[in-house]
This record gives structure tokens, sequence and C-alpha cells, in this order.
């Protein structure tokens, strides 16, 4: 089955600063990946996806970019802000199976100093 | 509505007791999903229901049961709970069963001790 690997699983950026996320997947039939952002004591909530047609997507300070030959994805955040603390999960799905289960990473705490 | 709700936030219970968790979701969506999550560990997969039907069930212990009534809720049965089952438990739902991927929406959980 599909692992999903992540990392770094803590990091520390000075406010403004970007923030980079990396995670490999296992399953070259994965072709889903979104990212989620969970707050203490909140729910995970989708922050940007993207499918295997796609290299890059970007909404405005988040961008992923997906290398499918290499079968990495990363995230990236540029000018961080205090309130981007939190901690992040990728995942990968494939399209097309029953019930499409996601596979999570292991997740990353991000701390924003400022 | 766009929104997944869970009641309740929060539940304590004893490993004798038999609770229940509830899911809601009016978006039309037609997977649901029932996932643990400890803390500081991301969210890991109990039960699928697609179109009212379980189609997955990751070999959870059968003191849970899911149960899933009409298209827009989603129960989860505890009964003879232990310790260790205490964690957060989260409800999320897409609108496809099958086919293209598309975004699961997660509720805000129900928060879990088990005494």
């Amino acid at each position: 089955g599909e692992n999903v690997e992540q990392h770094p699983s803590t990091l520390s950026v000075q406010e403004g600063d970007s923030a980079v996320i990396k995670c490999t997947y296992s399953d070259s039939a994965s072709n889903y990946f979104p990212w989620y952002k969970q707050e203490l004591g909140k729910r995970p909530q989708l922050i940007i996806d993207i499918r295997s047609n796609v290299g890059e997507k970007k909404d405005q300070r988040i961008a992923v970019t997906l290398n499918k030959t290499a079968k990495h994805f990363s995230l990236h955040i540029t000018e961080t802000q205090p309130e981007d603390s939190a901690v992040y999960f990728c995942a990968a799905s494939q399209g097309g199976s029953y019930g499409n289960k996601l596979v999570f990473g292991a997740g990353t705490i991000l701390r924003v100093k400022s | 509505d766009t929104e997944v709700t869970q009641t309740p936030k929060h539940l304590v219970m004893g490993m004798t007791n038999k609770k229940s968790l509830k899911c809601e979701q009016h978006m039309g969506h037609r997977a649901m999903y029932w996932y643990k999550q400890k803390a500081k560990k991301p969210p890991e997969l109990m039960f699928v229901y697609s179109y009212e039907k379980l189609s997955i069930n990751e070999s959870v212990p059968s003191r849970f049961s899911p149960e899933c009534p009409n298209s827009s809720l989603l129960n989860l049965h505890l009964h003879a709970l232990q310790p260790e089952d205490s964690a957060l438990y989260l409800c999320a739902s897409r609108l496809r069963t099958s086919g293209m991927s598309d975004t699961q929406y997660f509720g805000p959980g129900t928060r879990l001790t088990v005494l």
C-alpha cells in the first residue's frame, strides 16, 4: 500500500522567512496530493492540493510542487506570519479507488517566531 | 451549508458505558469517513461509507460500531472502550465515492476521554 514520508518533523522560522515542507510517496498510482493545516484543538483544514497532471499550483503565499518522477511533493509558504504556526500534514491518494483513502504523512510542526 | 458538524464536542465515558458520536453534512456528499487522531499524530482512517454502505473497515475493533442511517448522517457507536481509545474522533465527507479525487472536508471532531 501507499506510504508517505514527511520532513522535517519540526520547523522554526522567523516571521517573514519562507518555509518548505517535503513529502515523498511510494505508490506511483497516487494522483491526488492535498495539504492540511491543523491548529491546536481544531479540525484539519485543506490549504492547497495538487493533481498529478499539474507540476505546480499557487495560492497567494502558498504553493505546492509535484515531481512525479521522483515521487515527491513540497509545500512552500512565503512571507510567513505567526498565524501560520500549526501542524501541517501532507497526504496522497489514488483517484478512482473505492472510498478514496487518504494516506497521511506524519506531520510537521511549524513555528513562526515574531 | 458547507460544513461537516459533529456532536458532542467532548465526551467522557467509563469503560462500561455505551455512547454514540454523531456526524452530519448537508453538502450532498456521498462518501463519509471516521478517523481517530492521537495528539501530534496524523488522522488514522477507521471506516469509509460510500452511498450509505460500509466500504472500508480498517480492521477496527468491534467495540467501535459505525452506522450510516442516511446520506447526511454518520454515527459511531461506542461500547466497552479502553483508556487507549481516548483520542480526537474526526468525521470527514467527500463529494464522490470514486473517480477523480477531490477534497475531504473534516468536521471539528469529538474529544473522547475513556476513564
